[in-house]
C-alpha cells in the first residue's frame, strides 16, 4: 500500500529564514507526489507536483521540492519565509498515474512563522 | 484555474436527522470525484470514490448505508449523511478530477451534529 510520512508535525521559523518541510514516501513504481497547503477555513491549494519529469519541481509562492528516489524523499523548501506562509502543509502521493486516483495524504505539518 | 464548490460550507443538525452535502465542478466535467473526511488537526482520509453513472466505491470501514453518495451528473456529486450522530461531526472535503488529470478540492463542509 502506498504511504507518505511527514517527519515533523510542527515547524516554527522566523520571517525571512528558510523553510524545510520533510516528507518521505513508500517506494513504489512511478509515484506522483504533491504538496498541498491548507489555510484556516480555506480549501486545499496545490503548491506543486512531481510526475516523473524534472526532479526539482518549482511551485507557487516561491516553494520548490526535490524528488530524490534514492532517499524516497520529497522535501518542500522555500528560501525565505513570509508571514502569509503560516498554514498546514500536506505531502501527498498517488500511484499509477497523476490525478486519476485517490490521493493518500501525509499527517500534515503545521508551519508557524514568527515575526 | 478550475473551481470546485461545496454547499453548504457549514451545517448544524440534530442527532438522527440526515444532511446532504453537494460538490460541484464549476468549469469542467468530472467523471470521478472523491469524498474525504478530516478530523480536527488531522489529515484527510478518503471515504469513497464517486463515479458518474455508477455506484460509489467505499473505503474499508466506511458505512455505505450511512454515507450515501450519488453522482448524478458530470458536475455534481452529493454526500448524504443519514441518521447523523455526534461522532459524524467532521470536516468533509470533496475533490474532482479535471480533464488535465489534476485534482481540485472543494473548500470543505463543516458538519456539527448536536
Amino acid at each position: 500500500a502506498q504511504s507518505v510520512t511527514q517527519l515533523d508535525s510542527h515547524v516554527s521559523v522566523s520571517e525571512g529564514t528558510p523553510v524545510l518541510l520533510r516528507c518521505n514516501y513508500s517506494s513504489s513504481y512511478s509515484p506522483s507526489l504533491f504538496w498541498y497547503v491548507q489555510h484556516p477555513n480555506k480549501g486545499l491549494q496545490l503548491l506543486l507536483k512531481y510526475t516523473s519529469a524534472a526532479t526539482l519541481v518549482k511551485g507557487i509562492n516561491g516553494f520548490e521540492a526535490e524528488f530524490k528516489k534514492s532517499e524516497t524523499s520529497f522535501h518542500l523548501t522555500k528560501p525565505s519565509a513570509h508571514m502569509s506562509d503560516a498554514a498546514e502543509y500536506f505531502c501527498v502521493v498517488s500511484y499509477g498515474g497523476t490525478g486519476r486516483r485517490a490521493l493518500t495524504f501525509g499527517s500534515g505539518t503545521r508551519l508557524q512563522v514568527q515575526p | 484555474g478550475a473551481v470546485v464548490s461545496q454547499h453548504p460550507s457549514w451545517v448544524i443538525c440534530k442527532s438522527g436527522t440526515s444532511v446532504k452535502i453537494e460538490c460541484r465542478s464549476l468549469d469542467f466535467q468530472a467523471t470521478t470525484m472523491f469524498w474525504y473526511r478530516q478530523f480536527p488537526k488531522q489529515s484527510l482520509m478518503l471515504m469513497a470514490t464517486s463515479n458518474e453513472g455508477s455506484k460509489a466505491t467505499y473505503e474499508q470501514g466506511v458505512e455505505k448505508d450511512k454515507f450515501l453518495i450519488n453522482h448524478a451528473s458530470l458536475t455534481l456529486s452529493t454526500l448524504t449523511v443519514t441518521s447523523a450522530h455526534p461522532e459524524d461531526s467532521s470536516f468533509y472535503i470533496c475533490s474532482a478530477i479535471a480533464p488535465t488529470d489534476t485534482q481540485y478540492f472543494g473548500p470543505g463542509t463543516r458538519l456539527t451534529v448536536l
